[in-house]
């Protein structure tokens, strides 16, 4: 199977910062990625596909790169709404994906 | 609008079955990929299995033999049978449409309904 990793677990930050977020791959997956944010008690929202592309409807902020096994999520400037956990999916190995743990960013 | 509604979670017992549903409104669900993922309390994402356009199924590894994913066109419905529950099958189940690339390989989840809460104890 491929292992997403995710780091950091955690991080505070404060609105208008620059946050970064990472998804590493234990192998090679190309651009096989896709970024989601969840909310409390919600269901995970699609923001970023095929590592790079941004869904239709999602606010410019958000950025997603990185080929092969190294990726990243950027927020550029943090809004109140942007508090929530961010997962990474690989489908590289589709039909069976895989989830890294999650990016949990809350307010400092 | 595109829209699924989960419904049919609950208390079961170890060794229990259950049957969740996914009502969907605004697309086709038979035109499209479907799959269930799950997320135990406080933990993360798993994908638990995909329904094809043609109806071929696959499965995590967690889910094969207990799980039967299936469809009901005339309902534009998606199910998930589960038997022989597990505590660690504890989890709220989503499902999601399954946007599909030109290989027909499915790649991401889009939209996903708000998920039902499944819990397996004694």
């Amino acid at each position: 199977d491929i292992q997403m990793t995710q780091s950091p677990s955690s991080l505070s930050a404060s609105v208008r910062d620059r946050v970064t977020i990472t998804c590493r791959a234990s192998q090679n997956i190309n651009n096989y990625l896709s970024w989601y944010q969840q909310k409390p008690g919600k269901a995970p929202k699609l923001l970023i596909y095929a590592a790079s592309s941004l869904q239709s409807g999602v606010p410019s902020r958000f950025s997603g790169s990185g080929s092969g096994t190294d990726f990243t999520l950027t927020i550029s400037s943090l809004q109140p709404e942007d508090f929530a956990t961010y997962y990474c999916q690989q489908s590289y190995s589709t039909p069976r994906r895989t989830f890294g743990g999650g990016t949990k960013v809350e307010i400092k | 609008e595109v829209q699924l509604v989960e419904s049919g979670g609950g208390l079961i017992q170890p060794g229990g079955s259950l049957r969740l549903s996914c009502a969907a409104s605004g697309f086709t669900v038979s035109s499209n990929y479907m799959s269930w993922v799950r997320q135990a309390p406080g933990k993360g994402l798993e994908w638990v299995s995909v329904i094809y356009n043609s109806g071929a199924t696959y499965y995590a590894d967690s889910a094969k033999g207990r799980f039967t994913i299936s469809r009901d066109n005339s309902k534009n419905t998606l199910y998930l049978q589960m038997n022989s529950l597990r505590a660690e099958d504890t989890a709220v189940y989503y499902c999601a449409r399954d946007h599909y690339d030109d290989y027909g390989l499915p790649n991401w989840f889009d939209p996903w309904g708000q998920g039902t809460l499944v819990t397996v104890s004694s």
